[in-house]
């Protein structure tokens, strides 16, 4: 069974500070790993995605993956308000199930002016 | 450049009916995948579907659950005989091309589903 997990949260930080988000995953197998926001009552919104051991960053958000501890992280420097969501972190195996996508069942984060 | 659409946004059925949800891709994507959010729940796969073929439906129940991607058209999931459990937000996600490291999976907005 592949798993995903993440920090349940709720995650609350002041306006300017920076978040960190946290994710686990149980198969070794796993290449590749996303990071979506999903704001109430939406969809799921892809922010970034990591392939590779170290670090990637994309203006305030910065992805981090460590394979051999099997941890993906995910930086916001500078948290806005605008920043309030649920943040889900999604793994993608190699193989036969190369499509799919495993979910976490995602951190609340909140950021407060 | 449209987005991935899916449709209708907010279904409510009675017990024992038939829904049916419809994904458009995102224009030049060919691969369609489906997910299921319940209440308090992560995102849970379904299936993947090519252009008429169906590439991996392990997350699909055994029952009552199909999807198909015809020729031409939209992806449709369909719900056979729903029961009130089957309640929940319905995702479609498209993508460019055959899935590798990459595999960016663009979501569509969902349809609510609610079984009365």
């Amino acid at each position: 069974q592949k798993e995903v997990e993440q920090n349940s949260g709720p995650l609350s930080v002041p306006e300017g500070a920076i978040a960190s988000l946290n994710c686990t995953y149980s198969d070794r197998g796993s290449q590749s790993f996303f990071w979506y926001r999903q704001y109430s009552g939406k969809s799921p919104e892809l922010i970034m995605f990591i392939y590779s051991n170290g670090d990637k960053e994309d203006g305030r958000f910065t992805a981090q993956l460590n394979k051999a501890s099997q941890y993906v992280s995910l930086l916001i420097r500078d948290s806005q308000p605008s920043d309030s969501a649920t943040y889900l972190c999604a793994v993608n195996t190699r193989g036969s199930t190369l499509g799919r996508l495993y979910f976490g069942r995602g951190t609340q984060l909140t950021v407060w002016p | 450049n449209a987005g991935v659409m899916q449709n209708p946004r907010h279904l409510v059925r009675r017990r024992g009916q038939e829904a049916r949800l419809r994904c458009s891709p995102m224009k030049g994507h060919s691969h369609v995948y489906w997910y299921r959010q319940l209440p308090e729940e992560g995102l849970k796969f379904m299936v993947y579907l090519q252009k008429e073929n169906i590439i991996d439906e392990s997350g699909m129940p055994k029952e009552r659950f199909s999807a198909e991607f015809p020729k031409e058209g939209p992806s449709i999931l369909r719900i056979q005989q729903v029961v009130r459990g089957d309640s929940a937000a319905y995702f479609c996600a498209s993508s460019p091309g055959a899935p590798d490291l990459r595999n960016e999976q663009f979501f569509g907005p969902g349809t609510r589903l609610t079984v009365l």
